[in-house]
């Protein structure tokens, strides 16, 4: 089973507003990652955890928060969000060390208003 | 140096054709080099990946050749298909722990009948 899935898929919230995304694999993989997407750009990366501690975060603003409750889940809480915020979120999981391929969730589609 | 830089932008493929994206790195240290393929509305999913230590790698129509001297790699896609019409990412990471992957600027495919 190589999937990793996100909910929900679309999402639309005011600026005001406190949402959740959310990521699930059942891979064994101890490496999770958000990512954020444009329109004809490529993914742009977050956050990563690795063995359920953050490990990278791209100077990303406190408005998005992680969290990694365990080594299957995955916790996006976006709090008073922008309109630029708008854009494809996607979660990613790998093993870690010895392999590097990631494999990605189909995304949420979020729209900031 | 830690850009990777990808060609065409996009591309147009007659149905039977071949089709030929072109990547090139400067971080020597990348060791991983996969290929990820993009459908709109959905997440990458990897379509195939090389190691420095081979100049080629072939998974049905879709070859990647790797010339590690010019520090550039390619994608090709034999008998291009109109459902290989999507976006084409390649990425670059260097092995280790929850290694963060380079991703190149992205390649639109089209394939006509």
């Amino acid at each position: 089973d190589t999937e990793v899935t996100q909910t929900p898929k679309h999402l639309v919230m005011g600026m005001t507003n406190k949402k959740s995304l959310k990521c699930e694999q059942h891979m064994g993989h101890r490496a999770m990652y958000w990512y954020k997407q444009k329109a004809k750009k490529p993914p742009e990366l977050m956050f990563v955890y690795s063995y359920e501690k953050l490990s990278i975060n791209e100077s990303v603003p406190s408005r998005f928060s992680p969290e990694c409750p365990n080594s299957s889940l995955l916790n996006l809480h976006l709090h008073a969000l922008q309109p630029e915020d708008s854009a494809l979120y996607l979660c990613a999981s790998s093993q870690v060390i010895l392999q590097e391929t990631q494999y990605f969730g189909p995304g949420t589609r979020l729209l900031v208003l | 140096q830690q850009q990777v830089k990808q060609s065409p932008q996009s591309l147009i493929v007659q149905k039977g054709g071949i089709s030929i994206i072109n990547c090139a790195y400067e971080n020597t240290a990348f060791d991983y080099f996969p290929w990820y393929q993009q459908f709109p509305g959905k997440g990458p999913a990897l379509l195939i990946a090389i190691r420095p230590d081979v100049s080629e790698k072939k998974e049905g129509r879709f070859t990647i050749s790797f010339n590690k001297s010019a520090k550039q790699f390619s994608l090709h896609i034999m008998d291009s298909q109109p459902g290989d019409s999507a976006t084409y990412f390649c990425a670059a990471s260097i092995t280790g722990t929850a290694s963060k992957l380079t991703f190149g600027t992205g390649t639109r495919l089209q394939v006509t009948l």
